[in-house]
């Protein structure tokens, strides 16, 4: 089955403790990224990657960091994360670039309360 | 500001009843719409596509408008069930870049018996 799995669905942790959330997907994507999503907002991406070793900053990527030493694999790390990084995280993956209908897959989400 | 705009923010209708839910954006130059619907809790799952040749599509119940001329898009579900009860959510790609995806802040529907 195509699916992008998310772990953990859900985490508390304190502030300043680092912390991963992982990112995973089976469909040989190119393109995958972070998104947060608040109340009242729609979602914002965090950070997108083209490929393999190839990443960029979104629109609010302050306070976060990403890696992709794999194709399948998409890690959001929080170096010290702190209350206001309280939110529901996504991670998508799609086919790079070329053709209209790049259709997007979204994980599950993880909540992450930071106190 | 954002660059996709929807309306209402929440809706409440009875079981059985039609609906329309609207969005309209600024994101150009266009390239693709799509809405998606996601369940309380849940990753967004995609209900339709459509691009700039396109004025509507549907899928089951969801119907979708595109007037890429105004930059409008409604989204009619048609029947509501129990089920539909969600969140809404209208993304908008510009030309040349279909993977930066521009999200609304949708709209809750709950569907009553």
């Amino acid at each position: 089955e195509a699916q992008v799995t998310q772990n953990p669905r859900y985490l508390i942790t304190v502030t300043g403790k680092k912390l991963t959330v992982t990112c995973s997907q089976n469909m040989n994507h190119e393109y995958m990224s972070w998104y947060r999503q608040d109340p009242g907002l729609g979602l914002r991406q965090i950070y997108y990657s083209m490929n393999v070793e190839v990443t960029d900053k979104g629109d609010v990527p302050e306070g976060y960091k990403v890696s992709r030493k794999e194709k399948r694999n998409f890690p959001l790390i929080l170096e010290s994360p702190s209350p206001n990084q309280t939110s529901l995280y996504f991670c998508a993956s799609s086919f790079a670039g070329g053709g209209m209908n790049t259709e997007a897959f979204f994980g599950q989400g993880t909540r992450l309360t930071v106190v | 500001k954002n660059q996709v705009e929807q309306s209402p923010q929440s809706l409440i209708i009875l079981e059985g009843k039609n609906c329309t839910l609207q969005c309209n954006y600024t994101v150009s130059p266009f390239s693709n719409l799509r809405w998606y619907k996601q369940d309380t809790g849940r990753g967004p799952v995609s209900l339709t596509i459509m691009t700039f040749s396109e004025n509507t599509k549907s899928n089951g119940r969801y119907t979708a408008t595109l007037d890429a001329d105004t930059k409008q898009s409604s989204l009619h579900i048609t029947a509501s069930q129990l089920s539909d009860s969600a969140s809404y959510i209208c993304v908008v790609s510009a030309y040349g870049n279909n993977n930066d995806m521009r999200f609304g802040a949708g709209t809750r529907l709950t569907v009553k018996p």
